[in-house]
């Protein structure tokens, strides 16, 4: 069983909607989560960050952590054409010297 | 700020050969890490570093070495390339935040 899963895909909605991605993990030591976009052909940036369970909101942008369920989501409100890219999920134990766990990425198009 | 640098972005191996993947920081970033992304996956720690001298290994060390002489330098060298080690290869730094600053990366192709 892989530490982080994370359905690969890929997803293609319509501009304007409401996009859900998710993923499950295993090792309950997991405190800090994140979401990393990463377009074609670059390197990963980092979108959203949390600590421990709960939500945050950065624009058209939604984070939640059930740390109970071991669920993460991110959730993308009034998508846009240049949303399109692989969203991946990250996760570590630790502050510092992160030694961070990712999911193996959703690919996501957003037709105009 | 250029942030983090990678060379080469390209590169093809032939098995057995050595090289080594340069990375460099201008943020002044105590943190460095090394990444690979094989296709359709995630990206696999390979090693990492908390500071000029200290190195550390992370989910996927073998194959590679690591150096770090200095803050803004973290060298990967591949020994003896096997087809194995084809991926894409990223560099990251980061600071007593929590947010990875990602290289562009370097493309290796292992025949």
């Amino acid at each position: 069983q892989k530490e982080v899963e994370q359905d690969p895909g890929p997803l293609s909605v319509p501009e304007g909607a409401i996009v859900s991605l998710n993923c499950t993990y295993s090792n309950s030591a997991f405190q800090y989560f994140m979401w990393y976009r990463q377009y074609s052909r670059k390197g990963p940036e980092l979108l959203m960050y949390t600590y421990s369970s709960g939500n945050k909101e950065d624009g058209r942008f939604t984070a939640q952590v059930d740390k109970s369920s071991k669920y993460i989501s991110l959730f993308i409100r009034d998508s846009q054409p240049s949303d399109s890219a692989t969203y991946l999920c990250a996760m570590s134990v630790q502050q510092g010297a992160q030694k961070l766990v990712f999911g193996q990425g959703t690919r996501l198009t957003i037709n105009p | 700020n250029a942030g983090v640098t990678q060379t080469p972005k390209f590169r093809i191996l032939k098995i057995g050969q050595s090289m080594t993947l340069q990375c460099t920081q201008d943020m002044n970033h105590n943190y460095m890490y090394w990444y690979r992304q094989d296709p359709g996956m995630g990206l696999k720690l390979i090693y990492y570093s908390v500071g000029a001298g200290i190195t550390d290994k992370g989910e996927v060390p073998n194959g590679y070495n690591v150096s770090r002489s200095t803050t803004e330098d973290f060298p990967l060298r591949l020994e003896l390339a096997a087809p194995s080690q084809t991926s894409v290869y990223f560099c990251a730094s980061s600071y007593i935040s929590n947010e990875q600053f990602f290289g562009p990366g370097t493309r290796l192709t292992v025949l």
